[in-house]
């Protein structure tokens, strides 16, 4: 079946610190890919998105790359600030069917 | 531009009843999709509404049900409630179109329904 499996949190880091969340997918064909956020207290946003292997998102300094052959989708961002506190959600959508699917979310805090 | 809206905020059933929620797309849009999030758990697909007709659902019975008016805000509705229907329901609306490779969804900011 389909699916999406995030690198489980929370995760903590020092303001300026590297940041990587692992996001592999299991899906037939060729999903689209995409990372949302959830700032506290409010809803859903898409951060990026990537439609086909090799494609790059990026957005507020965040990058992922669509990687075929490793089924991933690995969120980074060069240097975090305290604002990037959030939960990350890796998700992918099927054209087939019509199918959306998210990862159980991983937790962000980062401490100045 | 006025974005996705749901209503209630929050809500509070007993087991065995029906609830409906109501959500209003974003201006433009003409698709609107529900989801199901259970407490540190991600979003759960539970179907999409295009053209006032259903187009995809994820794994939820046939109690979950759901429509689109044609000014393209949507009804959710949950029949026989039980408890681990606990959780926040939220509306996502896009922009459809059949050619499109890609698909952004905005979400409101969602229900939270409590069945004891």
């Amino acid at each position: 079946g389909n699916s999406v499996t995030q690198m489980e949190g929370p995760v903590t880091l020092s303001e300026e610190a590297f940041l990587t969340i692992n996001c592999t997918y299991t899906a037939t064909g060729y999903p689209s890919l995409f990372w949302y956020v959830q700032y506290p207290g409010e809803g859903l946003q898409l951060l990026l998105k990537a439609t086909k292997a090799d494609d790059k998102g990026s957005n507020k300094g965040f990058e992922a790359t669509y990687r075929k052959e490793t089924t991933s989708f690995h969120l980074e961002k060069g240097s975090v600030q305290v604002s990037d506190s959030a939960v990350y959600f890796c998700a992918l959508w099927r054209r087939t069917g019509n199918q959306f699917y998210f990862g159980t979310g991983t937790s962000l805090t980062v401490i100045p | 531009e006025t974005g996705v809206t749901q209503s209630p905020t929050h809500l509070i059933k007993t087991r065995g009843q029906q609830v409906t929620l109501r959500c209003s797309s974003q201006s433009g849009h003409n698709t609107v999709s529900w989801y199901q999030q259970a407490l540190g758990q991600g979003p759960q697909f539970i179907f999409q509404y295009y053209r006032e007709e259903e187009n995809g659902r994820g794994n939820f019975p046939p109690r979950f049900s759901g429509l689109q008016f044609p000014n393209y805000s949507s009804e959710l509705n949950v029949n026989a409630l039980e408890l681990d229907d606990s959780a926040l329901y939220l509306c996502a609306s896009s922009l459809f179109s059949d050619m499109q490779a890609s698909y952004e969804q905005y979400f409101g900011p969602g229900t939270r329904l409590t069945v004891t």
